[in-house]
């Protein structure tokens, strides 16, 4: 696709429902991000995906969240048991290549999935 | 692990002046420093990024300066727009890990006719 797709857009959950998330990179796209994005500050890191290894998941806030990306596209970001806490946007962004060469590996970010849990 | 620290966190202007951000970061193994743009219910976007072996970058309107012995770099936009309101990221990034960023935490942007 053109770009990194998102689903859904919104999200209203009550306290202790599962969520899941979905983010269709971009095709071709190697590397896959997942950011955490609460109301007026920056997104933060949850975890890294090189194809279909999870490489990095040390931003995930604790064991309610798990995230897959079985086949090296598209990936979901699923929430167990959600708590308030857990409103914030989630952004996937998607990179083409892996490499060392940071000016090669322009991040581009998704609409991103607002979740509201009540 | 790195930090970001950004300033302002908001900044109110007049169309056609200047505005500048300034972020700090921690790491001084970090390479890479991208500013995104993000503008209500969508995405951040890259609008200009620059790598640790080179000290300014312009790209029309917009600028940016690193200062790697400080380890602070900035984001200048000149003759700025009623467009340009907005919420500014800046991130740094070592170049591993896919290009993982860590993010400042934003400047809101206001561009007042």
């Amino acid at each position: 696709g053109a770009g990194v797709s998102q689903s859904p857009r919104y999200k209203v959950a009550k306290r202790g429902q599962d969520v899941a998330l979905r983010c269709d990179p971009i095709s071709g796209h190697v590397s896959l991000f997942w950011y955490q994005q609460a109301l007026g500050q920056g997104p933060e890191f949850l975890t890294y995906f090189q194809n279909e290894a999870q490489l990095d998941k040390s931003g995930l806030p604790s064991d309610r969240f798990f995230a897959e990306r079985p086949e090296g596209s598209v990936s979901t970001l699923k929430i167990q048991r959600t708590q308030q806490e857990d409103s914030a946007v989630y952004l996937c962004a998607s990179s083409l290549v892996v490499g060392s060469n940071p000016g090669a590996n322009v991040l581009t970010f998704g609409a991103g999935s607002r979740l509201t849990v009540l | 692990g790195e930090n970001v620290e950004q300033h302002p966190s908001t900044l109110s202007v007049q169309e056609g002046d200047s505005a500048v951000i300034k972020c700090t970061y921690s790491d001084s193994a970090s390479n890479y420093f991208p500013w995104y743009k993000q503008e209500l219910g969508k995405g951040p976007q890259l609008i200009i990024d620059i790598r640790s072996n080179v000290g300014e970058k312009k790209d029309q309107r917009i600028a940016v300066t690193l200062n790697k012995t400080a380890k602070h770099f900035s984001l200048h936009i000149t003759e700025t727009q009623p467009e340009d309101s907005a919420v500014y990221f800046c991130a740094a990034s070592k170049g591993n890990a896919g290009n993982m960023l860590t993010f400042g935490g934003g400047t809101r942007l206001m561009v007042k006719p």
